[in-house]
């Protein structure tokens, strides 16, 4: 079965940092592309960040880029998520997933998420 | 961008219900459908217009081309009041349209 599992959601600052770390299990993690994505509570989904099987290429949406990095461990079967220069903007519930083996333009499977609260 | 419409719809069981997706530029077949349940992850319904996601039961459909794509449930279950989203995988950045509430 596969699982995702998220963690490292925090309340912080404004202008801080945090890595959010994603454990993989039950699949070949380094056989696929995997994914940020975010949600404001109570609002819609948005792409954040995703990485190739072997941690290139990365792309990102134009509101992180600069300031968020996707990265990945696949000796760990571990994603990563750093973010940089946090903002009130960046407080969501942000989600891991992965593409089917093969592609890379949408999920099929998700974590159940983990929180980023960005307030002073 | 992806727009959807309605942005809410109230609904009855058996009802048959359709939702819209439109693309701001032709994006081909690059289209999939999502549910998702209060408190919980999205869980992936359609990818590639009108491929059903294992598992996903066939009242389920999808539908169009280029600019202009429909999420059709031929009769409403009670496990299928959630809120529907569509997104893009055409080009970067990947993106969703605005969400489908359907309620009761």
């Amino acid at each position: 079965e596969v699982q995702l599992v998220e963690s490292g959601g925090v309340l912080i600052q404004p202008g801080g940092s945090l890595r959010l770390s994603c454990a993989a299990s039950g699949f070949t993690f380094g056989s696929y592309w995997m994914h940020w994505v975010r949600q404001v509570p109570g609002k819609g989904l948005e792409w954040v960040s995703r990485i190739n099987s072997d941690g290139s290429p990365t792309s990102y949406a134009e509101s992180v880029t600069g300031r968020f990095t996707i990265s990945r461990d696949n000796a760990k079967n571990t994603l990563y998520l750093q973010m940089n220069s946090l903002r009130a903007e960046d407080t969501a519930v942000y989600y891991c997933a992965r593409s089917p083996q093969g592609f890379s333009g949408y999920v099929d499977n998700w974590g159940q998420g983990t929180l980023v609260t960005v307030s002073s | 961008q992806m727009t959807q419409s309605p942005s809410s719809l109230s609904a009855s069981v058996g009802d048959r219900v359709t939702i819209t997706c439109r693309a701001s530029q032709s994006i081909g077949g690059f289209l999939n459908w999502y549910q998702q349940k209060p408190g919980k992850a999205p869980k992936l319904l359609i990818h590639g217009v009108s491929s059903l996601q294992s598992g996903v039961p066939s009242r389920f459909s999808g539908s169009g081309s280029g600019t202009d794509f429909t999420l059709s449930i031929s009769s409403l279950q009670p496990e299928d009041f959630a809120t529907y989203y569509c997104q893009q995988s055409y080009s970067i950045p990947l993106t969703f349209g605005g969400g489908t509430k359907v309620q009761i």
